[in-house]
């Protein structure tokens, strides 16, 4: 199947820092979503992007999926944006299956 | 608009009992996504619905667990017997742009965290 990873894994930031969080995948993608899972344990969608750029306030995001990658940028980074993030693709041809990545843990400290 | 609704959000039970978690899911969506999320296999899809009708439930771990859909704005996932090692978050996740080609944007509810006992 699709391998998906994502770095880094854990990152620490002081507020008001700017982040830039990596997603790899392993084959050609249809779907591209980007999700936030707070300390509450809820998913919260970000973006769905299987190609381009889209922007939405402090946070935009990059999927170049003739490269097989997507970036997930946080600016001027508020405690509110801790969390873990996932990146979860599907594969050209598997519809239905939306795979996840790891995550990335991020901790915003005041 | 109400977004995946999922119930309970929280059970307790002990080993061998049977436990049914319930998802209603946005209205007018086509698809219905049920993940598991533990700690070491992070979240991994189950089974998923289209129109009501099961797609592809090759992530089902066994016989003991299943899912029905009755209707468009309901579904269950039962596991009978359920075993310590099926302690987990159970997402319901729903689509309205599950096509030939792409599964469209995924919406989750806020879970249901199983603890077996």
């Amino acid at each position: 199947g699709i391998q998906v990873e994502q770095s880094p894994p854990d990152l620490i930031l002081q507020e008001g820092a700017n982040s830039t969080l990596r997603c790899n995948f392993s084959d050609s993608v249809n779907n591209l979503q980007w999700f936030h899972q707070n300390p509450w344990g809820q998913l919260i969608n970000l973006f769905y992007i299987p190609s381009g750029t889209k922007q939405n306030g402090r946070l935009s995001a990059t999927t170049v999926a003739t490269e097989r990658y997507s970036l997930l940028y946080i600016s001027s980074s508020q405690t509110t944006d801790s969390g873990v993030y996932f990146c979860a693709v599907e594969r050209l041809g598997n519809t239905g299956k939306l795979i996840f990545g790891q995550g990335t843990t991020l901790q915003v400290k005041p | 608009d109400a977004g995946v609704i999922q119930s309970p959000r929280h059970e307790v039970t002990e080993m061998g009992q049977e436990v049914t978690l319930r998802c209603k899911p946005i209205s007018g969506h086509n698809s219905l996504f049920w993940y598991r999320q533990t700690m070491m296999r992070g979240l991994e899809l189950l089974i998923y619905f289209n129109n009501n009708v099961p797609i592809d439930d090759s992530g089902m771990p066994e016989d003991r667990f299943s899912a029905k859909m009755p209707n468009a704005s309901f579904s269950t996932l039962k596991i009978q017997p359920s075993e310590p090692r099926d302690s987990a978050v159970y997402f319901c996740a729903s689509s309205n742009g599950l096509t030939l080609l792409n599964t469209g944007e995924l919406f989750f509810g806020e879970g249901s965290r199983l603890t077996v006992l």
